[in-house]
């Protein structure tokens, strides 16, 4: 699986777009992009996945640049409860991306 | 739909102590993953299974067992409990064609 690379923290301010972003240089073409988020203590949510177009869904979008090498997860509206662990995961897709190697994320902190 | 549910949420055990951790889900999914995460780390998987009666080794199996006699049910055994257990177990679950995995709640497991 290809590696991601993400900042550890990022601070963003309630109601305004909080944007994620990931490194995955070694990306292969059939490699998705997932994001998950874990709030503290509770179990991993999937968020998004995408694999060469922009995404759009009721949490969030993901933008995937061209060359697939990076990507940018946005929360448009950020909320108190989007104060969680944000994970970036590059996978293929079909029955075997069960098996997620998750890295240390980066710690999103949405403030009042 | 419950989802993936685990029991117990706490549990603590001396060193030596066997014990299982439960997982079940009512979503009819054929893949159901072990994952134990530590303070400051991602998620790192233990054991996943393909479907019922088939099961295999993740990153960090040793330690541990696991059996799949039916769909819904995916215990994860402690033969010989060790300090180094002392971790967060989530349980997940996730269907043949679907994109996303679902997580437990957790059961945070204290070796003394």
């Amino acid at each position: 699986d290809a590696k991601t690379t993400q900042p550890t923290s990022m601070d963003c301010a309630e109601g305004r777009a909080a944007n994620l972003p990931c490194n995955h240089s070694t990306i292969s073409g059939n490699e998705y992009v997932y994001w998950y988020r874990q709030i503290h203590s509770q179990g991993p949510q999937y968020i998004i996945h995408g694999l060469k177009n922009n995404e759009t869904n009721e949490m969030a979008s993901l933008i995937i640049t061209e060359d697939r090498k990076s990507s940018t997860l946005i929360l448009p509206h950020a909320t108190l409860r989007d104060t969680a662990v944000y994970y970036c995961i590059v996978r293929v897709s079909g029955g075997s991306n069960y098996k997620l190697t998750f890295g240390k994320g980066t710690l999103l902190t949405v403030n009042p | 739909n419950a989802g993936v549910t685990q029991t117990p949420k706490f549990q603590v055990l001396k060193t030596g102590q066997s014990m299982t951790l439960q997982c079940a889900q009512d979503m009819n999914h054929e893949y159901m993953s072990w994952y134990r995460q530590d303070p400051g780390m991602g998620l790192r998987l233990i054991h996943y299974s393909v479907g019922a009666g088939i099961t295999d080794q993740g990153e960090v199996p040793n330690g541990y067992n696991v059996s799949r006699s039916t769909t819904e049910d995916f215990p994860l055994r402690l033969l010989s409990a060790a300090p180094s257990q002392t971790s967060v177990y989530f349980c997940a679950s996730k269907g043949g064609t679907g994109k996303e995995q679902y997580f437990g709640p957790g059961t945070r497991l204290t070796v003394t």
